[in-house]
């Protein structure tokens, strides 16, 4: 199956710095890639989809000047979190959707954010 | 309206026995998607089995089926011979239109395999 990969793993950051998230599909081309937020013992929601070559979508209540999304490339999504505070501590997942038009979307591993 | 919903927060099996984890949806599209993701502790989300809402027959994937009863728009996911690695949690997730891009989660069911 297709493969998408996020970098970093994990990070642990101080409240007031940014991070960065990397999303790659790894063998295949995805004009749409999503990005979801998981607390624990909870359900994925859904915080933006990012376009490539476009602005992304953000969810209802989903801060955009907080989570800075760039889609620069068919196999490239990123998610960086601007002056991060405690409360943006989750697991951060993304997700791709194969160009070739296949109904499923393929998820990285996630990222867990811990912001000190 | 949830779009889907899991009602079941944990569930407890017996190795080598069948479960299975509820589902129901809410959509008025005619063309829908449903899918069954696990999420074991690591946290990737692992695609188990999809149903297309015009296919006549259940989905199978090895030892994971889709009881698709599309009149009471229910997928309930079966799965047979449980195992110690099955200890998981599962979603069930739904995807409306043929080209749509949003998944709709539900809250998820953790699953625990009893030895």
């Amino acid at each position: 199956g297709a493969v998408v990969s996020q970098h970093p793993s994990r990070v642990i950051c101080k409240s007031g710095t940014s991070v960065k998230i990397e999303c790659r599909s790894l063998d295949f081309q995805a004009t749409t890639m999503f990005w979801y937020r998981q607390f624990p013992k909870q359900s994925l929601m859904l915080m933006a989809t990012s376009n490539e070559g476009s602005k992304a979508t953000y969810e209802q209540g989903v801060e955009k000047d907080k989570f800075l999304i760039n889609h620069a490339s068919l196999t490239l999504s990123t998610l960086t979190v601007t002056s991060a505070h405690p409360e943006d501590s989750s697991f951060y997942i993304c997700s791709a959707r194969d160009l070739r038009g296949s109904y499923e979307q393929y998820f990285g591993p996630g990222t867990r954010l811990t912001v000190t | 309206a949830q779009k889907i919903t899991q009602t079941q927060p944990g569930m407890f099996v017996q190795e080598k026995e069948a479960v299975t984890l509820d589902c129901t949806y809410d959509t008025s599209d005619q063309s829908y998607g449903l899918f069954w993701y696990k999420q074991p502790s690591s946290g990737e989300m692992i695609f188990l089995i999809y149903q297309g809402s015009y296919d006549e027959q259940n989905a199978t994937e090895g030892r994971y089926s889709l009881n698709f009863q599309k009149a009471r728009k229910s997928a309930n996911l079966v799965i047979s011979a449980s195992q110690l690695g099955d200890s998981a949690m599962y979603f069930c997730a739904m995807r409306e239109g043929h080209t749509g891009n949003q998944f709709y989660f539900g809250t998820g069911t953790s699953l625990t395999v009893i030895p």
